[in-house]
């Protein structure tokens, strides 16, 4: 059973680009959550879509957004990037209620 | 709000040491509590799943309990050996739509 995917897992911008984010997730799990990671800060919560929807937002400016497929694909879109958005990118996924969360192995976004 | 905490941030043990890691939260009534680990740089390992019904769960070494009415759970880890160094998270979901709240983690590090 394939495990959750995250694309691509290293990338480098410039301060000003934007940036997009993918996130596969298993089969048959329809709530994906997104999180940065960095060392300062630990794992902070940005936002969780469920069957297409948006069912909880973290407390993030609006340049990070997200949305998700009919799939369950989704991504995130980081826009006008800040040095400070370097990190460790991750995405949860479940099959939805209280059911176990599985990790990809995240995106290390470097904003030069 | 749900707050999570967990003690200790960071502990160094001599391999082959019974361990038990510890966490806290703030509001008793949760739908589930997960542990996780975390190597440098990847994303994060599900470790055990305890639903709000049950009161412990085990999977090889490590021995997890949930004590709702105190907000506590503790992950034990029997034999240490230095594969066991990572970070270890634990994160509770407060209903089945909620979103998970992430303890900040105890760094755990098994001396050879």
């Amino acid at each position: 059973k394939a495990g959750v995917t995250q694309t691509p897992r290293y990338l480098i911008k410039t301060r000003g680009q934007q940036v997009t984010l993918s996130c596969s997730p298993i089969s048959g799990h329809r709530s994906v959550s997104w999180y940065q990671q960095t060392p300062g800060q630990g794992l902070q919560f940005l936002f969780e879509y469920f069957s297409e929807t948006q069912r909880n937002k973290g407390n993030f400016p609006g340049r990070f957004s997200g949305r998700q497929f009919s799939n369950s694909r989704s991504e995130m879109n980081v826009s006008t990037l800040e040095l400070g958005d370097s990190a460790l990118y991750l995405c949860a996924t479940r099959m939805g209620g209280a059911t176990e969360a599985f990790f990809g192995q995240g995106t290390r976004l470097t904003v030069v | 709000k749900q707050e999570v905490t967990q003690i200790p941030a960071a502990l160094s043990v001599p391999e082959g040491e019974n361990l038990v890691l510890n966490c806290s939260f703030t509001d008793s009534a949760i739908y589930n509590l997960q542990w996780f680990r975390q190597d440098p740089g990847k994303g994060l390992t599900s470790l055990l799943l305890i639903q709000s019904s049950q009161r412990e769960q085990t999977s090889g070494r490590l021995n997890a309990s949930l004590d709702k009415s105190s907000g506590r759970s503790t992950l034990y880890i029997a034999a240490s050996q230095p594969g066991d160094s990572a970070t270890y998270l634990c994160a509770v979901l407060r209903t089945s739509y909620d979103k998970v709240i992430f303890g900040p983690g105890t760094s755990l590090s098994v001396i050879p």
